[in-house]
């Protein structure tokens, strides 16, 4: 069973074009993020979902609007692409115990998105 | 200065040497560190977790966390040609409510 699936795993599309990933986790967990993983792999978060209240939300153009409709499912929908938005998002979750997170996140597989 | 600083490599080491990959943090209040593998094209996998000053072990991995130092390490004994990756250092500060902070990882290459 995969813990962590993204959909679509590849993505190419036109510049100016509105896009979504999918995103669901059956852990159980109770937080979900998006990352997005540049050309260098540098893993820079995007938002964050805990328990579908968005706790996380840093520098990231209003273009960019997650969605989570339950604690197992983080959408993400890009409005307007531009080249710059090419990269790897990644999904994932994780679960808190007493304010420490001990087990890290869980990946999903990421989606490459390609801005053409 | 970077939240998370790794050296970005590539380390190369031959077969059967032990890999040190080191990490420094900015934040000192951190409380939770990760080491993370990620194959290329993969997704990144947790190899090891630590929480206290000390080595922490599990099978060919040891941890090493140096809080006063802001210094966590990553040694990797016996190493194997599958072990050639990116190995991403991840540090969950005090503030920021369950986020992880990621390095930009080093590349690590074992040559047979």
């Amino acid at each position: 069973d995969t813990a962590v699936s993204q959909t679509p795993k590849y993505l190419v599309t036109q510049m100016g074009n509105d896009k979504s990933i999918k995103c669901e986790q059956n852990l159980g967990h109770d937080t979900m993020y998006w990352y997005k993983q540049d050309s260098k792999k540098f893993l820079k978060i995007m938002f964050s979902y805990n328990n579908k209240e968005l706790i996380i939300n840093e520098t990231v153009p209003n273009r960019f609007s997650p969605k989570s409709p339950d604690k197992a499912h983080l959408n993400l929908h890009i409005n307007s692409l531009e080249l710059g938005d090419s990269a790897v998002y990644f999904c994932a979750s994780s679960q808190d115990r007493g304010g420490q997170m001990y087990y890290g996140y869980t990946f999903g597989s990421g989606t490459r998105l390609t801005v053409v | 200065q970077k939240e998370v600083e790794q050296n970005s490599g590539p380390l190369s080491v031959p077969e059967g040497a032990i890999a040190s990959l080191n990490c420094t943090y900015s934040d000192r209040g951190s409380q939770s560190f990760f080491w993370y593998r990620q194959y290329s094209g993969k997704s990144p996998e947790l190899i090891m977790s630590i929480y206290s000053n000390g080595d922490k072990e599990d099978g060919r991995f040891t941890a090493q966390l140096n809080k006063a130092s802001q210094y966590v390490s990553l040694l990797i004994r016996d190493s194997q040609p599958s072990d050639s990756a990116t190995y991403l250092c991840a540090v969950k500060g005090i503030t920021g409510f369950q986020k992880l902070v990621f390095g930009t990882g080093t590349r690590l290459l074992v040559s047979p």
